[in-house]
């Protein structure tokens, strides 16, 4: 079975634009989770779906964005580009929610660099 | 709050054991994880533990947990080139319907020959 898929793998902006990243989960997976990784640092994480609708929201400004798709299907969307939003970002899938020991499996990333 | 800290290096011979220490504060977590992350690539699952648990074995992987002092580690033994790659503990928080990861800043390994 393939694993979390994200596209694309690499991306390059300037600052103010608007960028789209999309996830697929494992196929039986109803959760999305993304995550935030700067340069030397751990993930950081920002929003989490499950059956289209939000369960969890990290410390990020409103710029930030996401929803969920009825094929469980995930896209962040982020807004006025900052320099400092340069970053991999990860998405992860989990069986379900909001229960104890939701084991996430993360997808490969996509790189963003914003000039 | 949670806060996940970790050492930042660690330097082994190939064929010794390795020992990554990880704290967390947060005394609600009822599971800890271990993430693997090779150069430009995500994070591989390598293994977890239930926070009632202070040991759990998976091949040459021991995770040791001692809840009291809020401090997890990971042992591999026998350590590999293939082994060299920045490892993050994970501390599973569960609220408002949601579960979220909140990740140490990562210890890199490096395998000397």
């Amino acid at each position: 079975d393939a694993g979390v898929t994200q596209s694309p793998t690499h991306l390059i902006k300037t600052r103010g634009q608007h960028v789209t990243l999309r996830c697929s989960p494992i196929s039986g997976h109803k959760s999305v989770s993304w995550y935030q990784q700067v340069l030397g640092q751990g993930p950081q994480f920002i929003f989490q779906y499950y059956e289209k609708e939000e369960r969890g929201r990290g410390n990020f400004p409103d710029r930030f964005s996401a929803r969920q798709f009825p094929n469980y299907s995930s896209e962040l969307n982020v807004n006025a580009l900052l320099l400092g939003d340069s970053a991999l970002y990860l998405c992860a899938s989990s069986l379900d929610a909001g229960m104890i020991q939701e084991t996430q499996y993360f997808g490969p990333g996509t790189r963003l660099l914003v000039l | 709050g949670e806060d996940v800290e970790q050492s930042l290096f660690l330097s082994v011979r190939e064929g010794d054991s390795s020992v990554i220490n990880c704290t967390y504060t947060d005394s609600s977590s009822t599971y800890l994880y271990w993430y693997k992350q090779e150069p430009g690539a995500g994070l591989q699952l390598l293994t977890y533990i239930f926070s009632n648990m202070d040991m759990k074995q998976d091949q040459r992987l021991t995770v040791l947990l001692n809840k009291k002092d809020k401090h997890l580690s990971l042992r591999i033994a026998d350590t590999q080139t293939g082994d060299s790659a920045i490892y993050f503990c994970a501390e599973e928080g569960v609220t408002g319907g949601g579960n979220k990861l909140t990740f140490g800043t990562g210890t890199q390994l490096k395998v000397e020959l």
